[in-house]
């Protein structure tokens, strides 16, 4: 069964500085997605970044780039520059390709931007 | 368009009260789902849709009916719902393929049963 573990509940993180962000997961299937979300304190989910079991570059979009090390199971979120307005939930998760359409999501860490 | 808008945005309901929630996207995609989301936890998978066919139903109970009429609109139908379904309701869209596709949300629909 898959899974996903972020073990860091909260992180605190300089206004400017770089964050990295925990996540680890498990699965069975050789074809998987991982991606990133942020959910602001408005509720909305916001789709931030993807990265597939295949890919051998790791995925960038920004200020965000997803730190895959497939050995380790591992697919971390590093935020470079960090914004008051980067503060918000953030969830990793993971969709199987045997799953259908299934995208299961880990408890997620709330991120707090310092000025 | 690149949203997906969900209505109500706040929804207070009786236990015998039956409501609907609604969802809506113009972005062509044809995979549709619906989250439960409580308090600090990560959202919860429901139902998905594809092709405008319930694909997976997660062992929800039947007072959560959910209806897809058309490739943009999804609706779910509550009846005789518990306090413990208060929560967020999140839905979200994608395209129907590999893997890869991201999924966009709505701001979803702030439930609470009375």
């Amino acid at each position: 069964a898959q899974k996903i573990t972020q073990t860091q509940p909260g992180m605190f993180v300089q206004e400017k500085e770089a964050v990295t962000l925990d996540c680890t997961y498990d699965t069975s299937d050789q074809s998987y997605g991982l991606f990133w979300y942020k959910q602001p304190s408005s509720g909305e989910m916001i789709f931030l970044i993807y990265q597939g079991s295949y890919d051998e570059q790791n995925a960038t979009e920004g200020r965000y780039s997803l730190n895959f090390q497939k050995a380790r199971k591992s697919a971390n979120l590093v935020i470079s520059a960090s914004q008051l307005g980067d503060s918000a939930m953030y969830f990793c998760a993971m969709r199987e390709k045997g799953g259908g359409f299934k995208t299961i999501f880990g408890a997620g860490t709330r991120l707090f931007v310092k000025a | 368009d690149t949203e997906v808008t969900q209505t109500p945005k706040h929804l207070v309901m009786g236990m015998t009260n039956k409501k609907s929630l609604k969802c809506e996207q113009h972005m062509g995609h044809r995979a549709m789902y619906w989250y439960k989301q409580k308090a600090k936890k990560p959202p919860e998978l429901m139902f998905v849709y594809s092709y405008e066919k319930l694909s997976i139903n997660e062992s929800v109970p039947s007072r959560f009916s959910p209806e897809c009429p058309n490739s943009s609109l999804l609706n779910l139908h509550l009846h005789a719902l518990q306090p413990e379904d208060s929560a967020l309701y999140l839905c979200a869209s994608s395209q129907v393929g590999p893997s890869n596709y991201g999924y966009t949300f709505g701001s979803g629909t702030r439930l609470t049963v009375v």
